[in-house]
């Protein structure tokens, strides 16, 4: 069955240190990635996806990703953190049922000091 | 296009009396999944359907749950009777064929007292 592990529950950042967010999945099919973000009181946003192109993604916001098979990783990373990103961040993967349908892991949310 | 939309945004009720949640999906979109947010069990799936038709409802808590999509444009969720431990955000999702990732309404805050 597909999962996902989201390594931490909570990260605190300063602003402009790097953001690195872990996310580890297990898939017996070839994996689709999504991360997703949610501010406070709203639904959860799409920041990037991987669906087996480029293994390099970059989502909007100056978030990007990169997929690595060896280590049935997806991590989400930014080179400068802002105000504005404190958030909470869901590490997705589509079903092996159907890729329509994801499963998403605990969450981490992200603070970001002055 | 106005997204996904739900409501009421906000719901209170009391312990016993039905509760409906509204979701009007994304025009085209063929797929559209309930979620429900709690702090203690995170994000959970209820139910998904395709094309109107219920093809996953293994996530619904109890019998006391049910949802319907009577069409392409709108789906609910009803609870009853509903139940303190019911209290949780309901997300609406919906998303087109496909690993394209799924457009999320704001949510519906339920409170049951």
């Amino acid at each position: 069955a597909q999962s996902v592990t989201q390594l931490g529950s909570h990260v605190s950042v300063s602003e402009g240190a790097l953001v690195l967010l872990r996310c580890n999945y297990s898939s017996s099919v070839p994996p689709y990635l999504f991360w997703y973000v949610q501010y406070p009181n709203q639904g959860l946003q799409l920041l990037l996806k991987y669906t087996s192109a480029a293994t390099l993604v970059k989502g909007i916001n100056g978030f990007e990703a990169e997929f690595k098979k060896s280590e049935t990783s997806f991590h989400l990373t930014k080179p400068s953190a802002h105000m504005s990103d404190a958030a909470e961040y869901f590490c997705a993967v589509s079903d092996s049922g159907g890729y329509n349908k994801l499963i998403f892991g605990a969450g981490t949310r992200l603070a970001v000091h002055p | 296009d106005a997204g996904v939309i739900q409501s009421p945004r906000h719901e209170v009720t009391e312990m016993g009396q039905e509760v409906t949640l509204r979701c009007k999906p994304i025009s085209g979109h063929d797929y559209l999944f309930w979620y429900r947010q709690t702090m203690m069990r995170g994000l959970e799936l209820l139910i998904y359907f395709n094309n109107n038709v219920p093809i996953d409802d293994s996530g619904m808590p109890e019998d006391r749950f049910s949802a319907k999509m009577p069409n392409a444009s709108f789906s609910t969720l009803k609870i009853q009777p509903s139940e303190p431990r019911d209290s949780a955000v309901y997300f609406c999702a919906s998303s087109l064929r496909g690993p394209t990732g799924y457009t999320f309404g704001s949510g519906t805050r339920l409170t049951v007292v």
